[in-house]
């Protein structure tokens, strides 16, 4: 199956920091998602991105697709506390939905 | 509440004694899977469905079965655990293959002794 490798694994950082975490694969994806996994939860969709290149917002978070379609990046500006959790990147190949390995986040108040 | 909806949270059973976690939906999606996530690998994907009584194998099949006999329900089944299948598992569901907003369920955590 497809391997989608982020990187780094774990961060540990102060609050107000920003935070930037990556996403790899050997294959062609042509969507790239990103999802927040809160302690004790399921993952929930943070941001969607469509088109190689394309760079979205949704507040303090911004997601890019990148150029080859073999990654994607999350950076996460001013953190707060709530951004506690794990991110997966995620995307879809023909009928399967692949996950990335994560990055779990720490943020120190 | 547009929800899945997945039992137990929490299951300790022995080695080789049949179990089924149960999956639910209420949202009328046509897409289900099954993950299982475990520390540095992620989420994998065990098995989907696609629609009633269409279900094909993810990355990680072996010592699993799944059933799509009605939209809405999507069971796992373990015939015979053994322990490496200790792990957490979600149950999600999307509203069609083209769609990519997954809902979650909130886990069931399987430990196999």
């Amino acid at each position: 199956g497809q391997q989608l490798n982020q990187s780094p694994q774990s961060m540990f950082i102060q609050e107000g920091e920003d935070v930037s975490m990556n996403c790899t694969s050997s294959s062609i994806f042509n969507t790239w998602l990103w999802y927040k996994q809160d302690p004790g939860e399921g993952p929930v969709l943070l941001i969607a991105l469509y088109k190689a290149g394309e760079l979205t917002s949704n507040g303090r978070l911004t997601a890019q697709f990148g150029i080859t379609r073999k990654d994607s990046f999350l950076n996460i500006s001013a953190s707060i506390p709530s951004d506690v959790g794990i991110y997966f990147c995620a995307g879809p190949r023909f009928n399967q939905f692949y996950f990335g390995t994560g990055t779990s986040l720490t943020v120190i108040p | 509440e547009a929800q899945v909806t997945q039992n137990p949270r929490y299951l300790i059973t022995v080695t080789g004694k049949k179990l089924t976690v149960t999956c639910s939906q209420n949202m009328n999606h046509e897409y289900m899977s099954w993950y299982r996530q475990d520390p540095g690998l992620g989420l994998r994907q065990i098995y989907y469905s696609m629609n009633v009584e269409v279900t094909d194998k993810g990355d990680v099949p072996e010592g699993y079965k799944v059933s799509r006999k009605e939209k809405r329900n999507f069971p796992l089944i373990l015939e015979s655990p053994s322990p490496n299948q200790t792990s957490l598992y979600f149950c999600a569901s999307k509203r069609d293959r083209a769609n990519y907003g997954y809902t979650f369920g909130s886990g069931t955590r399987l430990t196999v002794v």
